[in-house]
């Protein structure tokens, strides 16, 4: 059962377009993490967001944490060609014991943006 | 701004052979995260280290091992290599302590086991 549910797993757009990437969970997160990765290439942070109802934008990217902390939505205005590749969500989650935590991955989203 | 450094980049093995990756944290960083991506997966993680000590162990095979040196890098060692080892092999860094848990991520290593 995956933890954190990313939505849509595939999304092939018009230059120009605008989406929405969803990122939702049952759980709370202390922060949330969204990463770009490039094919064979390691994750990039893109934003973190910590705290409820936050908003952080990003050039042409939205970020937005839920309230209550349990999701996060990506909003990509104008969307370019630039743009494609896989973008993943990432919990930070508190473990049982101690204060450590934990990244609960999403499976991300593989954008194209065709010219 | 320096990056986390893996290497090497690239890997061939074949089966029942051994591999060593390694991974060089950002510069004070003390925590170091591996993860294993599959294709078309997201990112699982096997282990991470905390000021050389073993902080947390997810889905790490028993073949590997880890361990964090002196200077903050890490090398995962892989032994009995099976053909479902292939994969990438990311590490990740981030300084304990700042507050919000934000994990930097290396280019990662391509392990082809024949």
């Amino acid at each position: 059962t995956q933890l954190l549910e990313q939505s849509p797993q595939f999304l092939s757009i018009q230059e120009g377009e605008n989406l929405t990437v969803y990122c939702n969970s049952s759980s709370v997160f202390s922060s949330l993490q969204w990463y770009r990765q490039e094919p064979g290439e390691g994750p990039v942070l893109l934003v973190t967001v910590v705290t409820g109802g936050e908003v952080k934008k990003l050039k042409r990217l939205t970020f937005q944490f839920g309230d209550a902390r349990k999701d996060s939505s990506l909003h990509i205005t104008a969307a370019q060609p630039g743009d494609t590749g896989l973008y993943l969500c990432a919990g930070a989650q508190r473990l049982a014991a101690g204060n450590n935590r934990k990244l609960i991955w999403g499976l991300g989203t593989s954008l194209a943006v065709n010219p | 701004a320096a990056g986390v450094i893996q290497s090497p980049r690239h890997l061939i093995k074949e089966k029942r052979e051994t591999a060593t990756l390694k991974c060089y944290p950002i510069p004070r960083h003390d925590t170091v995260y591996w993860y294993q991506q599959g294709p078309g997966q997201d990112p699982q993680f096997l282990i991470s280290f905390y000021e050389k000590m073993q902080s947390d162990k997810g889905s790490i095979p028993d073949r590997f091992s880890a361990q964090q040196f002196s200077d903050y890098h890490s090398e995962l060692n892989m032994s009995s290599l099976e053909l479902g080892d292939s994969a990438l092999y990311f590490c990740a860094s981030r300084k304990r302590g700042q507050g919000i848990h934000e994990q930097y991520f290396g280019p990662g290593t391509r392990l082809t086991v024949t």
